[in-house]
């Protein structure tokens, strides 16, 4: 079965750092753009950062620039985000989304993980 | 505020036919086939009906389709059924950043 399963995600401090992880099953990791989405309580879906198959291009939202950083490890078939900085504004569930080769979709999402910035 | 632009919310009675748009510029959907469209029910991650503007992905019903015209695309969902009562997002890949953009999204629900 194809799975994205997220994890990591907690209640922080405004000014904290946290890392999120996404483990991938059911497909061949290093093939796939992974992304990462998140979608503020009662809000719509934002797009946050993506990775390419090698990890050698990586792209963010205006939003995260300088404080999010996305990584991957294709040997343990894992996608990163690591948060730092973090605002009450950053407070979402975060998903994992893997694209769909060769367009610009994203047909797996994991269930989410759920970060809050609070004090 | 979104980048794409949807309406708040569509209904439609069981077995009638509903739409909805979804617009942006010549930079997004106007400029790519790289729309997609998400169904999302509450309390679940959202899962892909559409991809490059009309292509069903394997396993979604006939009943939902896709189109495009200039800046605007559309989701049509014939043959409403009680299931389909979700929230629908359009997004697309940009020519600028961030690279993908999500509308803010359409509460559908069947009367």
């Amino acid at each position: 079965e194809v799975q994205l399963v997220e994890s990591g995600g907690v209640v922080v401090q405004p000014g904290g750092s946290l890392r999120l992880s996404c483990a991938a099953s059911g497909f061949t990791f290093d093939d796939y753009t992974m992304h990462w989405v998140r979608q503020a309580p009662g809000k719509g879906l934002e797009w946050v950062s993506l990775i390419s198959w090698d990890g050698g291009s990586t792209y963010y939202a205006d939003s995260v620039k300088g404080r999010f950083t996305i990584s991957r490890d294709n040997s343990k078939n894992s996608l990163y985000l690591q948060m730092n900085s973090l605002r009450t504004e950053d407070t979402a569930l975060y998903y994992c989304a893997k694209r769909v080769s060769p367009s610009h979709a994203f047909d797996i999402w994991g269930q989410g993980t759920m970060v809050t910035v609070s004090s | 505020q979104s980048a794409l632009t949807q309406p708040a919310s569509v209904s439609g009675s069981p077995g009638q036919s509903i739409t909805i748009s979804c617009t942006g510029t010549s930079s997004d959907v106007g400029g790519y086939n790289y729309v997609s469209w998400y169904q999302q029910h509450p309390g679940k991650a959202p899962k892909l009906m559409i991809y490059d503007v009309s292509n069903r992905p394997s396993g979604v019903s006939n009943r939902f389709s896709g189109s495009k015209s200039g800046n605007t695309a559309s989701l049509t969902i014939s043959g409403l059924q009680a299931e389909d009562e979700a929230d629908y997002y359009c997004s697309s890949y940009t020519s600028s950043s961030p690279p993908w953009v999500f509308g803010g999204g359409t509460k559908l629900t069947v009367l």
